[in-house]
């Protein structure tokens, strides 16, 4: 079955460290991509995504991008600040289902 | 335009007994999807309503069942609460089933379950 598989957390980074969290994927089919975020307190929140092959999708600073060859959606921010603490989870889904995929997830703690 | 809400945030029960949790679609979706998250594990599809029908659901024994409403508000019901079933349950909705095969979701904050 389709599986998604992200690097051991916790995380812990001083504010501008490079920050990449790993995610590889095993899907029949091609399926899209997406990197969720859960803050403190709030609801996963949708914060990238690549629908294809070599997409890179970005949003507040974060990119990643879609590798069929490695199976892989590495995420990836050049400097990171304390508000990007919080829980990042790798996910996909396949054509024509109903269902995200998620990894366990990966907690990321930011100090000043 | 508000969000997914969820109803209630927390609550406890007993081994045996019966919860019912509630969600709010965000205004204008007409697909719901519920989640499980255990501790330290990320969400695993329970199942979708859309448009007041059961759409896919995931791999959850009968006692989870759900009901989507004229309004697109949804409820997961659970029987025979076992200890396992403690959890964060997810609401998510999405403008329509399209989106939600695109994985264009959007979460609530979750009902946290503990089951004693």
């Amino acid at each position: 079955g389709n599986s998604v598989t992200q690097m051991e957390g916790p995380v812990t980074l001083s504010e501008e460290a490079f920050l990449t969290i790993n995610c590889t994927y095993t899907a029949t089919g091609y399926p899209s991509l997406f990197w969720y975020v859960q803050y403190p307190g709030e609801g996963l929140q949708l914060l990238l995504k690549a629908t294809k092959a070599d997409d890179k999708g970005s949003n507040k600073g974060f990119e990643a991008t879609y590798r069929k060859e490695t199976t892989s959606f590495h995420l990836e921010k050049g400097s990171v600040q304390v508000s990007d603490s919080a829980v990042y989870f790798c996910a996909l889904i396949t054509q024509g289902a109903q269902k995200l995929v998620f990894g366990q997830g990966t907690r990321l703690t930011i100090n000043p | 335009e508000t969000g997914v809400t969820q109803s209630p945030t927390h609550l406890i029960k007993t081994r045996g007994q019966q919860v019912t949790l509630r969600c709010s679609s965000q205004s204008g979706h007409n697909t719901v999807s519920w989640y499980q998250q255990a501790l330290g594990q990320g969400p695993q599809f329970i199942f979708q309503y859309y448009r007041e029908e059961e759409n896919g659901r995931g791999n959850f024994p009968p006692r989870f069942s759900g009901l989507q409403f004229p309004n697109y508000s949804s409820e997961l019901n659970v029987n025979a609460l076992e200890l396992d079933d403690s959890a964060l349950y997810l609401c998510a909705s999405s403008l329509d089933n399209w989106r939600a095969e695109a994985g264009e979701l959007f979460f609530g904050e979750g009902s946290r379950l503990t089951v004693l």
